[in-house]
């Protein structure tokens, strides 16, 4: 167990649709990342948070948006879905304050389903 | 821009053979960070390994063994007595130093199939 939390793990839904995934990072970490895994792309960095701030942005379209909230959870919004939507949502979370830790843990993910 | 390349996409194995996964890495940082997850067929991302770029020392940890060389900038990953529980696949990834944290950029990930 990683410590990082994501729900709901699974996510069927139509296309045109919004849908929210949920973060919880490891206890203490600032940093939260989200990566989308699909069979023809791989694994790609979409965004970072860091102590509530944006800090990178990656592959992430323009239908797609996060944040981190002050207790650094954090949620990714995605709307107007298409089929090519469908994949699996990764969380991932790192940096302790005051003890950098540069690996990455991940949460389970969420798999969405775009029919 | 940096880039990982995992060139083997695929790798079966008899149980108890050893089996090296190879890993190549561009960057034009001199201070950076390399990884190995691990992804069993459940679908979570497991964190095997980090190492830095100003530290070549190899390292062992029980059947796993991790090689890297910068001046091949190859990071290769070798199982010994492979068995049928490392059936995952298995992701090299790369990162630029930074405090708080920066993304990994991954290969596209080798499968390994270990049957017995």
């Amino acid at each position: 167990d990683s410590g990082v939390t994501q729900t709901p793990k699974h996510l069927i839904t139509a296309t045109g649709q919004r849908v929210t995934l949920r973060c919880s990072p490891r206890s203490g970490d600032l940093s939260v990342y989200w990566y989308q895994q699909s069979l023809d792309q791989g694994l790609q960095f979409l965004i970072q948070y860091y102590n509530g701030e944006e800090r990178a942005k990656g592959n992430i379209l323009e239908r797609f948006s996060a944040q981190q909230f002050p207790d650094l959870h954090s949620e990714l919004n995605l709307s107007s879905l298409e089929l090519g939507d469908s994949a699996l949502y990764f969380c991932a979370s790192s940096v302790v304050l005051g003890a950098p830790a540069y690996e990455q843990y991940f949460g389970p993910g969420t798999r969405l389903t775009v029919t | 821009a940096q880039k990982v390349t995992q060139a083997q996409t695929e790798i079966s194995v008899v149980e108890k053979e050893d089996v090296t996964l190879d890993c190549v890495y561009e960057t034009r940082d001199t201070t950076y960070y390399l990884f190995w997850y691990k992804q069993p067929p459940s679908g979570e991302l497991v964190f095997l390994i980090r190492r830095n770029s100003f530290d070549e020392q190899n390292e062992i940890s029980g059947r796993y063994s991790w090689n890297f060389q910068k001046s091949t900038s190859s990071f290769n990953f070798t199982i010994t007595a492979s068995q049928v529980v490392d059936s995952a696949v298995y992701f090299c990834a790369l990162s630029e130093a930074d405090q708080a944290g920066t993304a990994l950029i991954f290969g596209k990930g080798t499968t390994l199939s270990v049957s017995s």
